[in-house]
């Protein structure tokens, strides 16, 4: 069965400084991965997607991450955060073309420090 | 455009009571799906419909229940409303299978 691990529950960083979420998933077939951000009181915005090719994948708000099929990871990047970063993040995944049935994680908050 | 609808944005039902909320896909979109969001975890999904016809369904009680109309908007129905009820429910709409999902801001359900 399919399972999601955020390892980290909450991330605190400075402004500025680079952050990576961290995302393993465990599946015995191909899968698509997903980011999604929640910010306080909203629903949830798609930050990227992985579905073939690239295993680099750039989304919205300057966030990257990078799919390793080997060590079945998904990492969310971003090179220098902002205030405005500050939210939950949730990695998700599902097996073959449907993207309805995804399994998610437990989520991330980014909390950034001034 | 509009995005994905919810309503109504909270509510505070007592246990045992029924609750029905509901959700307006995107416009062209004919798929949608539920999800529930229980505080400090991630979402669960409840059911898809595309084209009014149930194509999945999560690991929940028949207590849960929805169905989509014929202008794709949706209703979900939770029956015997217990306290672990007590969640964020989230509609997100799509185009058909492989595109991108939409997520509304969500129904804030409190069982008192």
């Amino acid at each position: 069965a399919q399972s999601v691990t955020q390892l980290d529950s909450q991330v605190p960083v400075f402004e500025e400084a680079p952050v990576e979420l961290r995302c393993n998933y465990s599946s015995s077939v191909s899968v698509y991965l997903f980011w999604y951000v929640q910010y306080p009181n909203q629903g949830l915005q798609l930050l990227l997607k992985y579905l073939s090719g690239s295993t680099l994948v750039k989304g919205i708000n300057g966030f990257e991450a990078e799919f390793n099929k080997s060590q079945t990871s998904f990492h969310l990047r971003k090179p220098s955060v902002h205030i405005s970063d500050t939210a939950e993040y949730f990695c998700a995944v599902s097996e073959g073309e449907s993207n309805y049935q995804l399994i998610w994680g437990a989520g991330t908050k980014l909390i950034i420090k001034p | 455009d509009a995005g994905v609808t919810q309503s109504p944005t909270h509510l505070i039902k007592t246990r045992g009571q029924q609750v029905t909320l509901r959700c307006s896909p995107i416009s062209g979109h004919k798929s949608v799906s539920w999800y529930q969001q229980v505080l400090g975890q991630g979402p669960q999904f409840i059911f898809q419909y595309y084209e009014k016809e149930e194509r999945g369904r999560g690991n929940f009680p028949d207590r849960f229940s929805a169905r989509q109309f014929p202008n794709y908007s949706s209703e979900l129905n939770v029956n015997a409303l217990l306290l672990g009820d007590s969640a964020l429910y989230l509609c997100a709409s799509s185009r058909g299978s492989g595109n991108t999902i939409y997520f509304g801001e969500g129904s804030w359900l409190t069982v008192v």
